[in-house]
């Protein structure tokens, strides 16, 4: 089963519109720690956030804005007013004893 | 801080060549490097955990005689492709953690392998 499931292939927008990518994580750990990173065209993964079980605040760092909520076992992330360089393919990934990354989301902004 | 860089960028060699990738930790030790695949359109898969001075750990369906691993010093872990084929073509990404932040990894910028 997978431990991280993100529904969405592909998402694609006009730019100055919002994104919101989901991310549904499984644990059976009590301690564990979410992140979601960015992978533009070049491959090279950028680290965007990092949030552990314990800490349920939302999170906003410019444009981008995260929601974890433990009930439901999700963690998602928006991009708010999109610009072409949010392009890129995004992976939510879980770390309870090894890292575990969802399929990723692939955002298309298009001018 | 935490940067890890990878060596080469990217690699194309004849099949049945064996290439190695080099990953180094240019600002911390890492007393745990990680090696990953990612095939075109796919997610990152974890192939094997090593820690400095041990054996590496290999997941489910990673063929140990094939990807050789070893992490002799606390900035360097090398990945090293034997006998190369056309399938074994994908892009390589290494991590490192450090001790007091083990739950964090730090990211190479990866090798794209190719295989002729």
């Amino acid at each position: 089963a997978q431990k991280v499931t993100q529904a969405q292939t592909e998402i694609s927008v006009v730019e100055k519109e919002d994104v919101t990518l989901d991310c549904v994580y499984e644990t059976r750990d009590t301690t564990y720690y979410l992140f979601w990173y960015k992978q533009p065209p070049s491959g090279e993964l950028v680290f965007l956030i990092r949030r552990n079980s314990f800490d349920e605040q939302n999170e906003i760092s410019g444009r981008y804005s995260w929601n974890f909520q433990k009930s439901t076992s999700s963690f998602n992330f928006t991009i708010t007013a999109s610009q072409v360089v949010d392009s890129a393919v995004y992976f939510c990934a879980l770390n309870d004893y090894k890292l575990s990354f969802g399929a990723g989301t692939t955002v298309t902004v298009r001018a | 801080g935490a940067v890890v860089s990878q060596h080469p960028s990217w690699v194309i060699c004849k099949s049945g060549t064996s290439v190695k990738i080099e990953c180094r930790s240019l600002d911390f030790q890492a007393t745990t490097m990680f090696w990953y695949r990612q095939f075109p359109k796919q997610s990152l898969m974890l192939m094997a955990t090593s820690n400095e001075g041990s054996k590496a750990t290999y997941e489910q369906g990673v063929e140990k005689d094939k990807f050789l691993i070893n992490h002799a010093s606390l900035t360097l872990s090398t990945l090293t492709v034997t006998s190369a084929h056309p399938e074994d073509s994908s892009f390589y990404i290494c991590s490192a953690s450090e001790f007091r932040r083990s739950n964090e990894q730090f990211f190479g910028p990866g090798t794209r392998l190719t295989v002729l």
